[in-house]
């Protein structure tokens, strides 16, 4: 496996509400990807980790999206003000030992009522 | 920029029968590709990916694969269909330098079914 887990594993919340949703991969990861998987738009990038530089945020859809990674670890995504259009798995992802490739986490998915 | 084209949402074929899902992809810088697997109600599992080196790259599950840079393809094949491979299957693409190129660039997937 890809050596991360994701909670929640589901959510469900209401229209308007924010939620937050955790990725907490094994130690010594510098880089962490979050994507999300949506039936309207495919699998899409959201944005980038890389140890203490900048985050590439280009993939996150609105302002209501932001990600904080602490300490290089645990990454968290939050979505404020949820809408319908939210509803998706998230994704979490680790590069694996030469960099190259993605390895996925189970992901946590959002159902926005 | 990438962007990746799956031909076909959905290709039905019959148990034995040979697989072949079609990718292409456009990049502005060399690429690096992957195919990834999404079983029923399961996460994403890499297939196989190419990098460098050897066009045909082989993966799991008796599945392979061929860049060709001259048609900016990457088809993924498989000789005898079986039923534990019906799933949904994903090409992606990234650059190979760093930054922003690190994202995968996928295409919107194709279904395969197999009939017994």
């Amino acid at each position: 496996g890809a050596g991360v887990s994701q909670s929640p594993s589901n959510k469900v919340t209401e229209k308007g509400k924010d939620v937050e949703l955790r990725c907490d991969p094994i130690s010594g990861h510098t880089a962490l990807y979050w994507y999300r998987q949506s039936l309207g738009q495919g699998l899409e990038f959201l944005i980038y980790f890389q140890g203490n530089s900048a985050p590439d945020k280009s993939g996150l859809p609105s302002d209501r999206f932001s990600a904080e990674r602490t300490g290089g670890s645990v990454s968290t995504l939050t979505i404020q003000r949820t809408q319908q259009e939210d509803s998706a798995v998230y994704l979490c992802a680790l590069p694996g030992r030469a960099g190259e490739t993605q390895y996925f986490g189970p992901g946590t998915r959002l159902l926005v009522l | 920029a990438q962007s990746v084209t799956q031909l076909g949402s959905h290709v039905s074929v019959s148990e034995g029968a040979l697989v072949l899902l079609r990718c292409n992809y456009s990049s502005s810088v060399p690429p690096y590709l992957f195919w990834y697997v999404q079983y029923p109600n399961q996460g994403l599992q890499l297939l196989l990916k190419y990098t460098t080196g050897a066009t045909l790259v082989k993966g799991i599950n008796g599945f392979e694969a061929e860049f060709k840079k001259s048609e900016t393809s990457f088809h993924l094949t498989k000789p005898s269909a079986h039923m534990s491979d019906a799933a949904e299957y994903f090409c992606a693409v990234r650059g190979i330098s760093g930054g922003s190129n690190y994202k995968l660039t996928f295409g919107k997937g194709t279904l395969l079914t197999v009939n017994p």
